[in-house]
């Protein structure tokens, strides 16, 4: 199995303002990775997929970049609507694997 | 659009068992895919297992292996979770998902959940 281990668990940031969060693969899973948003009470939202592929109608300031067992997620100019929960799902092999999440929350 | 709704969800005694469907719409249900991840309370995300679009391949994940069973009836739109064996490490909230395209492993649609408590 995979292993999917997101840093920081949480970061603070301030509203318009850069999160930068990091998800680490136990082995290559070239760019097989996912991002997912998740509000309390909500259904998870699909981000980013292959890395760096937004989905559809996923603002921009949302970027992922990286390759092999290193990848990021940037999120550019927060908004109040971005503080919440972000997982990582990496989508090469089986069993799929999602990291701990990391929180972004208001510095 | 593309909707999921679950149901089923409840408080089941440890041992016991208990079925969640999932009701597809707004997309041809029998070229897509299902899976279901579930949530811990307080804990990430885990996946659960997946019913492949003609609903004949089926994968689990280890912790569920031999207690849990999907079905998917592209008759009716509809995959199943049937959970046995039912423990108190279960009890989270469960969420259908579908594939985003074959052999594409993540998910674009999801959803709301449904809550399953295992408790004595």
């Amino acid at each position: 199995e995979i292993v999917m281990t997101q840093s920081p668990a949480t970061v603070s940031v301030s509203p318009g303002e850069r999160a930068i969060l990091s998800c680490r693969a136990s082995q290559s899973i070239s760019n097989k990775l996912a991002w997912y948003q998740h509000k309390r009470g909500q259904a998870p939202r699909l981000l980013i997929y292959g890395a760096s592929t937004r989905a559809t109608g996923i603002p921009a300031r949302f970027s992922g970049s990286g390759s092999g067992t290193e990848f990021t997620l940037i999120i550019n100019s927060l908004q109040s609507e971005d503080f919440t929960v972000y997982y990582c799902q990496q989508h090469y092999n089986w069993p799929l694997t999602f990291g701990g999440g990391t929180k972004v929350e208001i510095k | 659009q593309v909707q999921l709704v679950e149901s089923g969800g409840g408080v089941v005694h440890p041992g016991g068992s208990l079925r969640l469907s999932c009701v597809a719409s707004g997309f041809t249900f029998s070229t897509y895919s299902i899976h279901w991840v579930r949530q811990a309370p307080g804990k990430g995300l885990e996946w659960v297992g997946v019913a492949s679009f003609e609903g004949v391949v089926k994968k689990y994940a280890d912790s569920v292996q031999g207690r849990f069973t999907l079905s998917k009836d592209n008759s009716k739109n509809t995959v199943s979770l049937q959970m046995s064996n039912l423990r108190s490490e279960d009890t989270a909230v469960y969420f259908c998902a579908k594939e985003f395209n074959e052999h594409q492993w993540y998910f674009d649609y999801w959803g709301q959940g449904a809550l399953v408590t295992v408790a004595s």
